[in-house]
């Protein structure tokens, strides 16, 4: 069935490095999406990305779509102490509605 | 605006005890969904269900029955819990197949 693995699982940071993270899928994907999950929390939407090599920007953050729709990353630049949390890739295959997440990369960031 | 409705927030179950998730949206969604969430695991689809009368299978759907008899409602129901369902347990929402999912805000369950 469908996989979704993302890399890496954690990821200590300096304020003011930058972080990344990636998605890779065992199947092509219809569309990726981001979502952020403080600690606690529940997960919230951050974006999705339909089109072959599409990026897209949010302030600090850009995010990427593979040519082949089969992997994705997230860049953050120059950290935050408000970027920490768990980051998770999501895909969907077709239109089954069946949405896959990876396994988050949890990002701490030391001020 | 309620958004994703889930109770309870907390339970503590004992091994073989039989209970029901609820999950409520008032956002009319067709696409609702459970997740279970374990440390290193992410986020694990169990049910999920594409509109009233409509549910299918995720990727661990075993030890867990849905049903959905309204656009509104999908409850998940333990028939027999078993330490290994203890987890996060999250429901989201999202219209139509390819839209953001919103999530409630969690069911935290112990099965001792």
């Amino acid at each position: 069935g469908q996989q979704v693995m993302q890399i890496p699982q954690y990821q200590h940071v300096q304020e003011g490095e930058d972080f990344t993270t990636y998605c890779n899928s065992s199947t092509t994907l219809s569309n990726i999406q981001w979502y952020k999950q403080r600690p606690g929390g529940h997960p919230v939407f951050l974006i999705q990305l339909v089109k072959s090599g599409e990026v897209k920007k949010q302030k600090r953050l850009t995010f990427q779509f593979g040519e082949a729709k089969k992997n994705s990353s997230l860049h953050i630049t120059a950290t935050q102490t408000t970027d920490v949390g768990t980051y998770f890739c999501a895909g969907k295959a077709g239109n089954t509605g069946k949405l896959i997440f990876g396994q988050g990369t949890t990002l701490q960031v030391k001020p | 605006n309620a958004g994703v409705t889930q109770t309870p927030k907390f339970q503590v179950l004992k091994t073989g005890q039989s209970m029901t998730l609820q999950c409520a949206q008032d956002m009319n969604h067709e696409y609702m969904s459970w997740y279970r969430q374990d440390p290193g695991m992410g986020l694990r689809l169990i049910h999920y269900s594409v509109g009233a009368g409509i549910t299918d299978q995720g990727e661990v759907p075993n030890g867990y029955n849905v049903s959905r008899s309204t656009t509104e409602d999908f409850p998940l129901r333990l028939l027999s819990a078993a330490p290994s369902q203890t987890s996060v347990y999250f429901c989201a929402s999202s219209y139509m197949g390819t839209a953001e999912a919103f999530f409630g805000q969690g069911t935290r369950l112990t099965v001792v």
